[in-house]
């Protein structure tokens, strides 16, 4: 059964920049697209970005400018930097994988982690 | 950005009782060359992350009750619970995988009456 799990710091200050790593486990991090979602509390999702094993990346347009995903297949972990955060930067963020065929969307999903933007 | 809009915002059913959400999408999100519907139901419980119901609009994920059931193609799209149980109260979302960026409704929230 394939897991994902984030890790991160749970409070980040205002201006600097947010990271996350996933964790994936039980499955191959080859052949898959990694993706980061978000939602602030009480809000609905909102996809950040993905990231191909490979290392090809697509980001939403409205998070372009300060987003980037990285991954490392020896560790089987991927990584999300968003910069510059503000308080509307708060939420809970999910890593998530988009299925292989067939395509199904994500189909798995970690648990989030709630990272919070405050001084 | 293709913009989905779920109707209603909540909805509360009694028990045993048909409850029905309806998903539509600004512009169509079938693919021509296969013929799918790139549409996903997810069911979301407090605390918890969403869980992946129907993919390609109708086809039921493994593990899914058939009390649950996708419809719909193009823009206009339904998620189907023919008869609510306590357990399905919860937090649902439709999202379109056809183009990036990959977008979801705003959600509907499900409540017993």
């Amino acid at each position: 059964q394939v897991q994902l799990q984030e890790s991160g710091p749970g409070l980040v200050k205002p201006s600097e920049t947010l990271s996350l790593t996933c964790t994936v486990s039980g499955g191959s991090i080859s052949g898959y697209y990694w993706n980061w979602i978000r939602q602030p509390p009480g809000k609905g999702l909102e996809w950040i970005g993905y990231i191909h094993y490979s290392g090809s990346t697509n980001y939403n347009p409205s998070l372009k400018s300060r987003v980037t995903i990285s991954v490392d297949t020896s560790t089987s972990q991927f990584s999300l930097r968003l910069s510059s955060v503000t308080a509307a930067d708060t939420a809970v963020y999910y890593c998530a994988r988009i299925s292989g065929s067939p395509n199904k969307g994500f189909d798995y999903w970690g648990q989030g982690t709630l990272i919070t933007v405050s001084s | 950005d293709i913009v989905m809009t779920q109707s209603p915002d909540s909805l509360a059913v009694s028990l045993g009782e048909r409850a029905t959400i309806n998903c539509k999408s600004r512009q169509s999100v079938l693919y021509s060359s296969n013929n799918k519907n790139y549409l996903a139901w997810y069911q979301q419980k407090p605390g918890q992350p969403p869980k992946l119901l129907f993919y390609w609009a109708s086809t039921r994920e493994s593990g899914v009750p058939d009390r649950f059931s996708g419809s719909g193609s193009g823009t206009d799209f339904t998620l189907t619970i023919s008869s609510l149980q306590a357990e399905d109260v919860a937090v649902y979302y439709c999202q379109q995988y056809y183009s990036t960026p990959y977008t979801f409704g705003q959600g509907t929230k499900l409540e017993i009456k």
